[in-house]
Parts: structure tokens; sequence; C-alpha cells
């Protein structure tokens, strides 16, 4: 079945204890990107990557890190979470292009205390 | 980045047609629009997209007016399941510009049985 996994789907954590919340698809695709979601805000999108060792910034980078080794993983790395960024975080891929469009993962909870 | 503008909600009759506004007022010639919408604790789930023409799917209808300043999402009859955050945003085809992407806050579709 294609799709887009994310993990973990929730994570209760400590302010300045690294995590990863990992990402990986099926689709062979070129695209992936990581958003965020909060109440009264919207999606917003953090980081994306148009292939293999190709990143770049979203509207809200700050305190985030991406790496994109493999075509199908795109971790999402918080050197030092803080409380801000406690929030639902989203993975999506798609074909390289405008002209497709992107699938998304379940989400991933993280609560930063 | 150009950017959409959509009514913060709306409502609608069960199996009644459903129009969602979307106004792209500075949309460039390459733009594709498309739209997304999100179910209530689930990941954005794509809806339809097009550049110039109308386009027709099993989901929905998608209205492009003829200057392309704004689209219009039509659910043909509403369903309980349709009620979401509809989304629409634009994917730019020049080079690289389809990576960055704006969601905005969104319609919230509320549907009555």
């Amino acid at each position: 079945e294609a799709q887009v996994t994310q993990n973990p789907r929730y994570l209760i954590t400590v302010t300045g204890k690294k995590l990863t919340v990992t990402c990986s698809q099926n689709m062979n695709h070129e695209y992936m990107s990581w958003y965020r979601q909060d109440p009264g805000l919207g999606l917003r999108q953090i980081y994306y990557s148009m292939n293999v060792e190709v990143t770049d910034k979203g509207d809200v980078p700050e305190g985030y890190k991406v790496s994109r080794k493999e075509k199908r993983n795109f971790p999402l790395i918080l050197e030092s979470p803080s409380p801000n960024q406690t929030s639902l975080y989203f993975c999506a891929s798609s074909l390289q292009g405008a002209n497709y469009e992107q699938f998304f993962g379940p989400g991933t909870r993280l609560t930063v205390l | 980045d150009a950017k959409t503008t959509q009514p913060n909600s709306m409502e609608s009759n069960e199996e009644e047609p459903v129009h969602l506004p979307c106004n792209h007022s500075t949309i460039s010639g390459t733009d594709y629009i498309h739209w997304y919408r999100q179910l209530p604790s689930q990941g954005p789930e794509y809806v339809i997209h097009g550049l110039t023409s109308n386009v027709n799917n099993r989901m929905a209808s998608l209205a492009i007016a003829e200057d392309r300043k704004s689209s219009t999402l039509i659910l043909h009859r509403a369903t309980l399941r349709d009620a979401a955050v509809y989304y629409c945003i634009l994917r730019g085809a020049g080079g690289t510009s389809y990576g960055k992407l704006t969601f905005g806050q969104g319609t919230i579709l509320t549907v009555h049985p």
C-alpha cells in the first residue's frame, strides 16, 4: 500500500532533550516536506526537500533540522526542543513538480514539557 | 509566495451542493491551484487540482475563473463525511518554486443532517 509513515505517533518529552521524528514514504517520491499545525494557525511548512541531499527552509524553520540522505526518508530533528514546539507535525511527499498531489502521513503529536 | 484567501467557515445541508470559494489574486501564470481537506483527527488529503481548465474527479469539481484570480471547489452532494477543513493552495511550476507551500487557515465546512 502506498503510504507515508511517521514515528512516533505520540511523544511527550522535556525541554532540551534531543529528538527525531522519522518520516518514510514507499512511493519513490522526490519531494518531501514537514509541516506543523497549531490551533488557529493552520498548517505551516517547516522544511522541504526537492530530492536527496537537497533541502530548503519553509516558513517556520527555526529550531528544526532535517536531512535527506535517502530518497524514502526525511527525518525531522529537534536538537533542543522547547515548549513552543509542542504541536502536531505532518510529513508529506509527492512526485517532483507542481502538477502532483501531496500524500500526507498520519501525524505526530509532540508535547514538550 | 502567492497567497490564497478563503472564508473561515461555511455551512451546508446534507445532499445539497457546496461551493467553497478561494481568492488568489496574485497567482502567476504557472501556479497550479490545489485543494486539500483535513478530516477531524486525520492528516490532510488531496481533493483536486487544476491550472486553467475546470476539472472533475470522483470527489469534487474545480471551477477556475477565466482570469485565474479565483476558484471554487464544488462538492455536488455534501455528506456528513465531507465535514472537514478545506485548504486552497498554490503550487508554482516555475523552476523549484513548487517546493515552498503556504496553506493558510482554510475553510471549516459544517454539514447538517
